[in-house]
């Protein structure tokens, strides 16, 4: 069984829509992140949580949200989806020492 | 502005041959890096790290070089595998051994072929 599970794995929705990512985690980890892949550009953090009550703003925050219901669980929301936030994105988490990721398989997301 | 540069998008490698990947990076205050390998369909995972107090790490067939006056790293892959055919990308953090705010490069296409 994975230690990260995303899902779903894929989505299509259309412009406007909300849609939430969701992602849990079997590793005990306080660190969860959520991170996106465009071509070209790498891994870019969208924000990250020290656990249930610390959640931070990444790098690029703007048109998302997230709730971190449990220690376990980190959801990525887009209120009102757009075409340029099609992507695919990546949940991880670390322990408390944060030396190093561990990264979901990943869902990517097409918004038309 | 790119922080951590990896300029070559793709590397063809014959299996057996060293195969030596790339990041270049340009804030002197990134202090710890590591590679993260990534099959298709999967998320990266973690292959090895390096702090700015060292200059070379190894882990059996991987060893990771910095270079911190050039602030480059490279990763040396001895001898290349066909299952070592994957994305890999450098990412580098200014908090010493700490993967909060990880910059991540845009990946160099490793292909091992026989």
């Amino acid at each position: 069984d994975a230690d990260v599970t995303q899902t779903p794995r894929n989505r299509i929705t259309k412009t406007g829509k909300r849609i939430m990512l969701e992602c849990s985690q079997t590793k005990g980890h306080d660190r969860m992140y959520w991170y996106r892949q465009d071509p070209g550009l790498g891994l870019r953090l969208i924000y990250y949580s020290f656990d249930v009550k610390d959640i931070n703003k990444g790098e690029i925050s703007d048109g998302y949200s997230v709730s971190r219901q449990a220690q376990a669980k980190f959801s990525l929301s887009l209120e009102s989806a757009i075409p340029n936030q099609t992507a695919l994105y990546f949940c991880a988490t670390s322990d408390y020492r944060g030396e190093k990721l561990f990264f979901g398989s990943g869902t990517q997301l097409s918004v038309l | 502005d790119q922080q951590v540069k990896q300029n070559s998008p793709s590397l063809s490698v014959q299996e057996g041959r060293i195969s030596i990947l790339n990041c270049d990076y340009t804030n002197s205050m990134f202090d710890y890096f590591l590679w993260y390998k990534k099959y298709p369909a999967e998320g990266p995972t973690f292959l090895i790290s390096i702090s700015s107090i060292k200059d070379k790490n190894e882990d059996g067939r991987f060893t990771v070089f910095l270079n911190k006056s050039a602030k480059h790293l490279s990763l040396h892959i001895v001898p290349s595998q066909p299952g070592d055919s994957a994305v890999y990308f450098c990412a580098a953090s200014d908090i010493f051994f700490n993967t909060d705010k990880l910059i991540f490069g845009t990946g160099t296409r490793l292909q091992v072929f026989p």
